[in-house]
């Protein structure tokens, strides 16, 4: 089965710095998708940014990047220049691709900013 | 566009109270539809979805229930609620994968 990991529960940054939240996933599928959601104090889920497995150029969305590593296994999210807004729980999620219905969701990391 | 829409938004039910949430999508046919519950600072729980009318899947045996009456429409339900239904209950649709979610429900259970 597969299995994200988010090892950091609690992360902070300085206003207007860059912060990088871990994810490490597990798989012994080579086709697959990886996404980051954001989750902010309201409660709805974001999609932040999505990532396909057979793409070896690293996803960007406008202040959000991630670093994908397909062999480590690694796909963690850059935020830059952050800003108050940025404050949420984002959760990294697996998906397997055609024929599955499911997303493996991470357990989630919180992120705050700082003033 | 695609929209999706859950309701209500907050709820406060005793226990053994009935419970109905609904979830409906706009703009698109045939989605996969999702029932997610996260408790107060913990992670997602998946607790059904269908990927037709009529068709549920459960992941977890508890006392909760879903159907789909429509292609759209997706609720979930209790007959009697227990304390530990307490929580954030999010909908949501995926064609390729991706979810998008609603605006979520907070039950507490009293």
């Amino acid at each position: 089965a597969q299995t994200v990991t988010q090892s950091q529960p609690e992360m902070s940054v300085q206003e207007a710095e860059t912060v990088t939240l871990s994810c490490t996933y597990d798989t012994s599928e080579s086709d697959y998708y990886l996404f980051w959601y954001k989750q902010p104090p309201s409660r709805q889920m974001i999609l932040v940014i999505r990532q396909e497995a057979y793409k070896q150029q690293n996803a960007t969305e406008n202040r959000f990047s991630v670093n994908f590593q397909k062999a480590a296994k690694s796909f963690s999210l850059k935020i830059s220049d952050s800003q108050l807004g940025d404050a949420a729980m984002y959760f990294c999620a697996y998906f397997p691709g055609a024929g599955s219905y499911q997303l493996t969701f991470g357990k989630g990391t919180k992120l705050s900013v700082i003033p | 566009s695609q929209t999706i829409h859950q309701w209500p938004a907050t709820l406060v039910q005793p226990v053994g109270s009935p419970l109905s949430l609904e979830c409906t999508v706009e703009g698109t046919s045939n989605p996969n539809l999702y029932w997610y519950r996260q408790a107060a600072g913990r992670g997602l729980q998946l607790l059904f979805y269908s990927v037709g009318i009529g068709q549920i899947s459960s992941e977890v045996p508890q006392n909760l229930s879903a159907s789909r009456p429509q292609d759209r429409q997706f609720i979930l339900s209790s007959k009697k609620l227990l304390l530990s239904d307490s929580g954030f209950y999010l909908c949501a649709w995926s064609w390729t994968g991706e979810l998008f979610f609603g605006e979520g429900s907070r039950l507490t259970v009293l």
